[in-house]
């Protein structure tokens, strides 16, 4: 079974500062690899994916995360983080080629951003 | 074009009654994927549809159960609710199965349990 390791369920960076959110996974086959946001009250906007392809994957919000099959990572950055970054930020991994939309949750990294 | 709507947003029950959330899915989509959100077990997929048939279905009990309609429109039911059912329940739309499709979600229902 897929299994995702988000290190770190609380992560504070200055505003301006490097974001780094680590996701780690488990597969016995090629993963499709997700990262999610979660804003208060509200439910998850999909900010990247990696499916095949390019490994260093670009998303919205200046996000950008890098799939690293030696590692089994797929870690989230941000160059500069602003006060909206804010959120909790969820890795997700889905199992195919089951072909099943079924995706499997790391269990999610709160971002705080000090001014 | 509207993103997914999830009815009722809140619902408070009492133990053993019975509830049941609806999920519109964005127009065109035809698949739809309902999690389970709580602060201990994280986020849990509980089943999906995809032309009215479930697909796949997490590891829930029987007493949560779901259907879709011939115009996707999905349901969920929870029936004998227990405290521990006290969650946010997300709906996600996708135009079809398949792993690399991305999964939209709703805002979710909150369901609490008394």
């Amino acid at each position: 079974a897929q299994s995702v390791t988000q290190l770190g369920s609380h992560v504070s960076v200055s505003e301006g500062a490097l974001v780094l959110l680590r996701c780690n996974y488990s597969s016995s086959v090629p993963p499709y690899l997700f990262w999610y946001v979660q804003y208060p009250n509200q439910g998850l906007q999909l900010l990247l994916k990696y499916t095949t392809g390019a490994t260093l994957v670009k998303g919205i919000n200046g996000f950008e995360a890098e799939f690293k099959k030696s590692e089994t990572s797929f870690h989230l950055t941000k160059p500069s983080a602003h006060m909206s970054d804010a959120a909790e930020y969820f890795c997700a991994v889905s199992e195919v080629p089951q072909g099943a939309q079924k995706l499997v949750f790391g269990q999610g990294t709160r971002l705080t951003i000090n001014p | 074009k509207a993103g997914v709507t999830q009815t009722p947003r809140y619902l408070i029950k009492t133990r053993g009654q019975q509830v049941t959330l609806s999920c519109s899915p964005i127009s065109g989509h035809r698949s739809v994927s309902w999690y389970q959100q709580t602060p201990g077990q994280g986020l849990q997929f509980l089943f999906e549809y995809f032309s009215e048939t479930q697909r796949n279905k997490g590891n829930f009990p029987g007493r949560f159960s779901g259907r879709q309609f011939s115009n996707s429109r999905s349901e969920m039911n929870v029936s004998t609710l227990e405290l521990g059912d006290s969650a946010l329940y997300l709906c996600a739309s996708s135009w079809q199965p398949g792993g690399t499709d991305t999964q939209y979600f709703g805002p979710g229902t909150r369901l609490t349990v008394l």
